[in-house]
């Protein structure tokens, strides 16, 4: 069974801050989605990467898929309040799986 | 335009009772799923159905039904409930058969006792 990890699980920073938030697994994915939850709703799908090493940007977002296509990383620069949520990544292998997620909160 | 409805929000149920969740996306996409989502677990796929007329097994899919009753519509049915079985449900649709879901609903919120 092809497993996605999150890090961290939990993660409280003050406006304006930079972080990276972290999915990991020992299984190799054809392409990774990055997902944003927001309490009551649900994930709304924010990017796809496909390439190992591939890098894309959504405005102060910026995500990278591992060369060996194992693993994501989510950067956020500045961050707002507005980016407060529950970060999800999802990995198509021989299932499509989600991790457990990133719960951020950025605070004013 | 609504993108995915699901029917209802919430629901509390005794152990033993049934009930359907309902879905439906205007997006003319083709696959539809219902997910389950528990603290600490993601989201867990419990039926698929990746076009009109299909419907595949998840990797939790024990305890539910699923019907494709037409392209817009997929249900979900809980035919014994247990206490298990509460959690969040989430529908979901995409364009591709390739078990990517895009767009999702709002959830129904069920608790069994």
């Amino acid at each position: 069974t092809q497993l996605l990890e999150q890090s961290p699980q939990f993660l409280s920073i003050q406006e304006g801050e930079n972080l990276t938030v972290y999915c990991n697994s020992s299984s190799v994915f054809s392409s990774l989605q990055w997902y944003r939850q927001e309490p009551g709703e649900g994930p709304v799908l924010l990017v796809t990467v496909v390439t190992g090493g591939e890098v894309k940007k959504l405005k102060r977002l910026t995500f990278q898929f591992g060369d060996a296509r194992k693993d994501s990383s989510l950067h956020i620069t500045a961050a707002q309040p507005g980016d407060t949520g529950l970060y999800l990544c999802a990995g198509d292998g021989q299932n499509f799986v989600f991790g457990p997620g990133t719960r951020l909160s950025v605070l004013p | 335009n609504a993108g995915v409805t699901q029917t209802p929000k919430f629901q509390v149920l005794k152990t033993g009772q049934s009930m359907t969740l309902q879905c439906a996306q205007d997006m003319n996409h083709n696959s539809m799923y219902w997910y389950r989502q528990d603290p600490g677990m993601g989201l867990r796929l419990i039926y698929y159905s990746a076009s009109e007329g299909t419907t595949d097994k998840g990797e939790v899919p024990n305890g539910y039904n699923v019907s494709r009753l037409n392209k817009r519509e997929f249900s979900l049915r809980l035919e014994s409930a247990a206490p298990s079985q509460t959690s969040v449900y989430f529908c979901a649709s995409s364009w591709t058969e390739h078990n990517q879901p895009q767009h999702f609903g709002d959830g129904t919120r069920l608790s069994i006792l």
